[in-house]
């Protein structure tokens, strides 16, 4: 079983960027076939897949982001970051740190961390 | 993009009463090995996301067999045989064949009546 555990700033401004970690801790060695995504949801709206970073390294993001993120991976410690440049307050929401299979993608999330962009 | 489609988008069930929601997909999710990567999740007020389904019809560990997902193609089912209590929240279906972008629905909130 993996846990994952979101880390970083609650407010930040706008047209600034962020940056949060996910945090993975297992019961068990983690094969090396897994995605590793970041999702996110607006308050009171649905979920929006944001990227993924495959244990290869090779990267996938969603197009509607325009180029502002950027998914890393850390073999040394098993951790995964986020970074969302430019930032707006239509950036504002949850978001979750998930992995699944390559297959189907998704599996376990992390908790969420809520992520205000207001001046 | 793969446009998901759920529906009902809110559902109201009496406690022991069967439920259902369908997700139709914009194009099929068979992928080249045969296999359609539609995922079934329930997120409870406040909570994360849970895995329910994966690959269409396979229950995730520790899911209660009330819950059976069925479908392929561009139409698939969430069953609930008999609504409990846990059961509210919303449920959303995700697709993981065609990407970039992965997709999910819109969301279906069961509540009980």
């Amino acid at each position: 079983q993996v846990q994952l555990q979101e880390s970083g700033p609650r407010l930040v401004k706008p047209s600034q960027t962020l940056s949060l970690t996910c945090t993975v801790s297992s019961d068990s060695f983690i094969s090396g076939d897994y995605c590793w995504s970041w999702v996110r949801q607006p308050p009171g709206r649905g979920l929006e897949w944001i990227g993924h970073i495959h244990e290869s390294g090779r990267t996938s993001y969603n197009s509607s982001l325009e180029g502002r993120v950027t998914v890393s991976f850390d073999a040394s410690t098993n951790d995964f970051s986020l970074i969302l440049t430019s930032l707006t307050a239509a950036d504002t929401g949850v978001y979750y740190c998930a992995t699944g299979d390559s297959g189907s993608k998704i599996g376990s999330w992390g908790q969420g961390t809520l992520v205000t962009v207001s001046s | 993009d793969v446009v998901m489609t759920q529906s009902p988008l809110s559902l109201p069930v009496t406690l022991g009463q069967p439920a259902s929601i369908s997700c139709r997909s914009s194009q099929s999710l068979v992928y080249s090995d045969g296999i359609s990567y539609l995922s079934w999740f329930h997120q409870r007020p406040g909570q994360s996301p849970r895995r329910l389904i994966h690959k269409a019809s396979n229950r995730d560990s520790g899911v209660p067999d009330r819950f059976s997902g069925s479908g392929s193609g561009t139409y698939f089912t969430l069953k609930i045989s008999r609504v409990e209590a846990e059961d509210v929240g919303i449920y959303y279906c995700m697709q993981g064949t065609h990407w970039p972008p992965i997709t999910f629905g819109q969301g279906t909130r069961l509540e009980i009546k």
